[in-house]
């Protein structure tokens, strides 16, 4: 069975502070690893995708990187509206359906 | 930018009784998803649909519920005789591949009584 642990389960952080979130998979053959931001009632953004180990992807002051068992989502100089929940998924290879199994997600609060 | 848009945003109902939640995907999009969300847990994969059958299901997906594409461009999710534990945010998404990235809908908020 899919896992995906994400670790801290929440995070404050003062503007400009910059730090990093895991996230543990243990998947059958992974296809893909997806990072997501979730504000409050909201659905899912996509964020990155990545496929292989070593790969990394950047976009303004995130920078997502995956391992053979863990990603990390770097945030560099935070900014208060950076802040929401940060939600990693992965896709199995031998999925039928495409399916994503997500994490819990952590919450990032960034105070100014 | 194309997006995937739901209605109702908020159903309230009754137990037992039966709800429509409708989608509708990107357009050219192939793949079509539902997820859902009980309050402060994860996002749960409901069903996964391709080429007007089902793909993939999940344990959660039971005769209770079901998936339609009625026409070219809605998908909906039907609750035959919705549960208290049925409430939930309901998230459709969709795909143009099915390894390609899902881009997922504001939600709908689903309330049993």
């Amino acid at each position: 069975e899919d896992q995906v642990t994400q670790s801290p389960e929440a995070l404050r952080l003062q503007e400009g502070e910059s730090s990093s979130l895991n996230c543990s998979y243990t998947v059958s053959g992974l296809r893909g690893l997806f990072w997501y931001r979730q504000d409050p009632g909201k659905g899912p953004e996509f964020l990155f995708t990545l496929y292989s180990a070593g790969e990394e992807k950047e976009k303004e002051r995130l920078k997502a990187t995956l391992t053979k068992k863990e990603s990390f989502l770097h945030i560099t100089a935070p900014k208060p509206e950076d802040s929401a929940t940060y939600l990693c998924a992965v896709q199995a290879r031998e999925t039928s359906g495409s399916r994503l199994t997500f994490g819990e997600g952590t919450q990032l609060t960034v105070n100014p | 930018e194309p997006e995937v848009t739901q209605t109702p945003s908020h159903q309230v109902t009754q137990m037992g009784q039966e709800v429509i939640l409708r989608c509708v995907p990107i357009s050219n999009h192939l793949y079509f998803y539902w997820y859902r969300q009980i309050l402060g847990q994860k996002v749960e994969f409901l069903v996964s649909f391709y080429n007007n059958e089902i793909s993939e299901k999940s344990e959660i997906f039971d005769d209770q519920f079901s998936v339609e594409r009625p026409d070219g461009s809605n998908f909906t999710l039907k609750i035959r005789s919705t549960k208290l534990e049925d409430s939930a945010m309901y998230f459709c998404a969709s795909s143009d591949g099915g390894q390609d990235t899902q881009y997922f809908g504001p939600g709908t908020r689903l309330t049993v009584l």
